[in-house]
Parts: structure tokens; C-alpha cells; sequence
């Protein structure tokens, strides 16, 4: 099984609330991941867990805040967005046993910021 | 740090017709390659990866890539298009442990009837 699941598929949130995205993997894996992929570009690295402990930052604003609580669920927890933080956000993971180092990513949750 | 680059930002193929899409990497040492496909709206899936060996690696749907060294290339091959296989297609490449890849741009591949 190579399925990495995320929820919600959509999310509309304005920018004063404050909501989570949810990725969840049961592929033994201990590198999970946070990719922003705005549309027509490349996914974006925001976040790297290694481990359960978070190993990459790439300088995202701290509205954005990953909690990884076990090595199966990753979460992005959000608040006080702003519209141009709207994109579709994807989870991998990598790293099961032997020399698996390829990402194996989710179907993304399209976030809208109103 | 390593990067991509991906110079075809879009290619029309005729449905049957080959297909070949670039990719060239900057990279210190032996990189790990891949080659991921997009359909709108959907996540990434892999296609073909490269860690080490046989430079000619082959994948899912029929698609096979070579790596080149010496000219710092991983480029994407198809002798077949099939409808289906219009899509958007990354080359990513990792270092180390591969907890940092990177995307090139993406080429986006149109198929025509």
C-alpha cells in the first residue's frame, strides 16, 4: 500500500479563522512532508519531519504551524491566513525500510483564503 | 544546494507519436532523480526514480528515462503517447537522504488526437 490520505479534499476559511489540514500515512515511513503548490508552479517545500521531529523549515510564516503527533499523522494547523496563502497543499512521506527515499505524496486539500 | 531545470515549459505530442522531455540537474554528487506526473487537481504521482546503476531506468505507464552524467541530464521518454498521458510533469532531484528535493517547473504535455 503506497496511499498517503489527506482531509479535507476542499477547505474555504476566512482570514480570521483558524482550521487544520490532516495527512495520514500507514506506510511505515519516517519522513513526512508540507509542499504549497500554487497553481501552474512547482510544489514548494514548506516543512520536513524526520522522525517525528521537525528536521526542515523553509522560513514559512509562522501562521502556518506543522505538529507531527506520531509517525503515521501529520498535521498543518492555520491561522490568520491571507488570501495569497490560497493553493492546493500536499503531504508525502518517504523513508519505509531499506533505501526507500522516494516521496509518495497525498492528493493535496485545495485551500481557499476569503 | 541542487536544483532543477526543466527548459520546455509546454509540448504538444500527436496521440502515437514519441515523446522525449528534458531535464538537466545541478548537483555535487550522484543525485537522486525523479520523474513525477500531475493531473489537474490531483497530487504527484512517481513515475521512475534514479539512486544509482543501470543509468536507464524504467517506470509505470510505459515511460523510461535515462541518466547522463556528463551532461548532467535525466530526460523522460515515451515511444508511445496515449491520450491519457496529458499531464503535467515534474523532474525533482534529492540529495543526501532525500528530505530535500527539489521540482523543476514543470512541462506540460498536451496531446492531440
Amino acid at each position: 500500500d503506497t496511499e498517503v490520505t489527506q482531509t479535507p479534499k476542499h477547505l474555504v476559511m476566512g482570514m480570521t479563522n483558524k482550521k487544520s489540514l490532516k495527512c495520514e500515512q500507514h506506510m511505515g515511513h519516517r519522513a513526512m512532508y508540507w509542499y504549497k503548490q500554487k497553481a501552474k508552479k512547482p510544489p514548494e517545500l514548506m516543512f520536513v519531519y524526520s522522525y517525528e521531529k521537525l528536521s526542515i523549515n523553509e522560513s514559512v510564516p509562522s501562521r502556518f504551524s506543522p505538529e507531527c503527533p506520531n509517525s503515521s499523522l501529520l498535521n498543518l494547523h492555520l491561522h490568520a491566513l491571507q488570501p495569497e496563502d490560497s493553493a492546493l497543499y500536499l503531504c508525502a512521506s518517504s523513508g519505509g525500510r531499506g533505501d526507500s527515499y522516494e516521496q509518495y505524496f497525498g492528493p493535496g486539500t485545495r485551500l481557499t483564503v476569503t | 544546494a541542487q536544483s532543477v531545470t526543466q527548459p520546455d515549459i509546454h509540448i504538444t505530442v500527436s496521440e502515437g507519436a514519441s515523446l522525449e522531455l528534458r531535464c538537466n540537474y545541478s548537483y555535487g554528487a550522484t543525485p537522486y532523480l525523479f520523474w513525477y506526473v500531475q493531473s489537474p487537481g490531483q497530487g504527484l504521482q512517481l513515475l521512475l526514480k534514479y539512486f544509482s546503476g543501470d543509468t536507464l531506468v524504467q517506470g509505470i505507464k510505459g515511460f523510461e528515462a535515462e541518466f547522463k552524467r556528463s551532461q548532467s541530464s535525466f530526460n523522460l521518454r515515451k515511444p508511445s503517447v496515449h491520450w491519457s498521458d496529458a499531464a503535467e510533469y515534474f523532474c525533482a532531484v534529492g540529495a543526501g537522504n532525500n528530505n530535500d528535493m527539489r521540482f523543476g517547473a514543470g512541462t506540460r504535455l498536451t496531446v492531440k488526437p
